[in-house]
């Protein structure tokens, strides 16, 4: 059964228009990240919350939100899609951070098209 | 078949042979290494992970090999089958405070020819 799980799957928007992606998790998992991954590129880190503490990684575009309202759930919220950011948006869990050793779960992946 | 480095290249084995996969890592800080395979489509699963202090470890039909003197981690994969053809990454994780941040290279495609 999946651990981590993504809705959509497969989302189309058009370019400007708000999007939210959802990650759920049956885990119980502390963290929860956000990557961005483009064709043929390695998956990219966003942001990341540990339990409720939001972390932002320096280069992630102010265009980029996310919400965490309780353990099990994660949003990503682009407020304007570009074309540029039609990507796979991969959502990821780990029980703890700062510890070696943490394995980190993927989600199966958003695939976000903008036209 | 072997490979090197993060181009994204390619490396075409034939089924029941063995691959090695190459990855050169960044920082001689991180402490812990991952192998994830991706499937076309699909989120990258867990293959098996490898921590600074150790330089081999064996999974099933996997071993990873860890050089930290010249930053160096190989994944091999025993007589290799169709189902292992996907994109495979190495990541390393930096640790410390702030969560553990993974950082991926570039990847490298299997191809299992039959």
């Amino acid at each position: 059964d999946a651990m981590v799980i993504q809705n959509p799957r497969y989302q189309v928007t058009q370019f400007g228009k708000p999007v939210t992606l959802s990650c759920s998790q049956t885990l119980n998992h502390n963290v929860m990240y956000w990557y961005q991954q483009k064709s043929s590129q390695a998956p990219k880190l966003l942001f990341h919350y540990y339990d409720k503490d939001f972390n932002n990684e320096a280069d992630t575009p102010d265009n980029f939100q996310s919400r965490r309202p309780n353990t099990s759930f994660c949003f990503l919220d682009i407020r304007s899609p570009g074309l540029g950011d039609a990507a796979m948006y991969l959502c990821a869990t780990s029980r703890d951070r700062g510890v070696a050793g943490n394995t980190i779960y993927f989600g199966e992946g958003s695939w976000l098209t903008v036209v | 078949g072997e490979s090197v480095g993060l181009h994204l290249p390619t490396l075409s084995v034939q089924e029941g042979d063995n691959s090695i996969i190459n990855c050169a890592y960044s920082n001689s800080a991180s402490d812990y290494f991952i192998w994830y395979k991706q499937e076309s489509g699909k989120g990258p699963q867990f293959i098996i992970d490898i921590r600074s202090n150790m330089d081999k470890r064996q999974g099933q039909r996997v071993t990873v090999l860890l050089n930290k003197t010249v930053k160096h981690l190989s994944l091999q994969i025993a007589a290799t089958q169709p189902g292992d053809s996907a994109v495979y990454f190495c990541a390393e994780n930096m640790g410390g405070g702030g969560g553990n941040k993974l950082t991926f290279g570039t990847g490298t495609q299997l191809k299992v020819e039959l």
